[in-house]
């Protein structure tokens, strides 16, 4: 997948715990996507970050969720007190450009968390 | 809201034969993405198309964006069984400034042997 990593591929939290998942884009690349795919639908959107800016948070839940792509490291999604509907598939995409006509995205393996 | 049907959602066929699959939506897009998922993976680009009426190859398969850059196409030419997989087209608007996708629904293909 282009070099996009991401951990942990699969994550098993108690209800009411705290999740976070790591994103490292590909060399290069400073802008960061997070989508989720929950079970039977398709990709959605939640948050675009470039180095230490949030520049599009529209698709993101308004409570317990969070995320932050700090000027070292990776991109970090973080979800506070998880619930039963928190499980899903979490994909991070990175790509070269952003926010004009021309640009592609390339997506993680994914991490595949699992609230019990 | 933007919106990107996809169709046929599944499909079975025979290996050697052809096949389209169709990307549909009433929204215009500024580019449009197609990609495969094989399960448990991400999605793994396949091709960008970014002006109305561009058709582009990739081997046996052929992209084409709508002239209207509402829709598009997948045409797939005598099947492998390594094409197995979801397709999913994914589509970028001014309106956002491009930064997010919004995916379609993904058909689900399986070539047989």
């Amino acid at each position: 997948n282009a070099g996009v990593m991401q951990n942990p591929r699969h994550l098993v939290r108690r209800r009411g715990q705290e999740a976070r998942l790591r994103c490292s884009p590909m060399k290069g690349h400073s802008h960061v996507y997070w989508y989720r795919q929950l079970p039977e639908e398709g990709l959605k959107f939640m948050v675009y970050l470039q180095k230490e800016n949030i520049i599009d948070e529209s698709g993101m839940p308004k409570e317990r969720f969070s995320a932050e792509f700090p000027k070292e490291g990776p991109s970090i999604l973080r979800i506070q007190q998880v619930v039963r509907g928190d499980s899903a598939a979490y994909f991070c995409a990175s790509s070269l450009r952003g926010g004009g006509r021309h640009y592609e995205q390339y997506f993680g393996p994914g991490t595949r968390l699992t609230v019990t | 809201t933007q919106l990107l049907e996809q169709s046929p959602q599944f499909l079975s066929i025979q290996e050697g034969e052809n096949l389209t699959v169709y990307c549909n939506s009433s929204s215009v897009f500024s580019s449009l993405q197609w990609y495969r998922q094989e399960p448990g993976e991400g999605p793994v680009l396949l091709v960008t198309v970014v002006t109305g009426g561009e058709v582009k190859k990739l081997k046996r398969l052929t992209f084409q964006f709508g002239d209207a850059r509402k829709d598009s196409s997948l045409h797939i030419t005598a099947a492998q069984p390594g094409d197995t997989g979801l397709y999913l087209c994914a589509g970028a608007t001014k309106q956002t400034g491009a930064n997010n996708l919004f995916f379609g629904t993904g058909t689900r293909l399986t070539v047989i042997p």
